[in-house]
């Protein structure tokens, strides 16, 4: 069975500093990996993605992402926060052993970053 | 660029109603898909739809739930008898099909908050 885990609901970091969102994830096969935004009232807006390659994927609005196989992780990182970054933050896997077409999101980080 | 659309954004109905929620999903994808969300916390799957055809249901699309597609547009979700725990966002998502390759990204639609009194 494919999970994620986002084990914090919240992050809070200063404007400028960098912010790190952690998720971890569990499949049977080798993972699709994807961060989503969400916004205040909107829907899910795609960020980045992890297939295969390099492991450090580059995204949207300067968000990138290091796959770490070995510690099933794929943390999202911006190098120097934005105050318009504050969000909520999804991380989802899609399993290709399954073959399932569908995503599977973790619990959602809520990201604030103070001016 | 092109987008999902829902309608309506927020739909209030009682509870054992029937509700139907609309989407437009981008004009040359292929795979369609309804997440819902309760009070911004987890998205959870629903269902995929793929060549007129429910390819993947979660646990939560029981009987009461339906899909359809009536046109070369529309990609509804139909509630039965709406139950008090129905109330959450739902999203509607599409994607290219397989000539785009099986690692395109899902595009969601702004949802439509139903509230179930």
């Amino acid at each position: 069975a494919q999970s994620v885990a986002q084990p914090e609901d919240q992050v809070n970091v200063a404007e400028g500093n960098p912010l790190t969102v952690k998720c971890t994830y569990s499949v049977s096969g080798n993972p699709y990996l994807f961060w989503y935004v969400q916004y205040p009232n909107r829907g899910l807006q795609f960020l980045l993605k992890y297939i295969t390659g390099d492991n450090l994927v580059k995204g949207s609005y300067g968000f990138e992402a290091e796959f770490n196989k070995s510690q099933t992780s794929f943390h999202l990182k911006k190098p120097s926060a934005l105050v318009s970054d504050s969000a909520l933050y999804f991380c989802a896997v899609r399993d290709t052993q399954t073959g399932a077409n569908n995503l599977f999101f973790g619990t959602g980080t809520r990201l604030t970053v103070i001016p | 660029e092109p987008e999902v659309t829902q309608t309506p954004s927020h739909q209030v109905t009682q509870m054992g109603q029937e509700v139907i929620l609309r989407c437009v999903p981008i004009s040359n994808h292929l795979y369609f898909y309804w997440y819902r969300q309760i009070l911004g916390q987890k998205v959870e799957f629903l269902v995929s739809f793929y060549n007129n055809e429910i390819s993947e249901k979660s646990e939560i699309f029981d009987d009461q739930f339906s899909v359809e597609r009536p046109d070369g547009s529309n990609f509804t979700l139909k509630i039965r008898s709406t139950k008090l725990e129905d109330s959450a966002m739902y999203f509607c998502a599409s994607r290219p099909g397989q000539g785009f390759s099986y690692n395109s990204p899902l595009h969601f639609g702004n949802g439509t908050r139903l509230t179930v009194t």
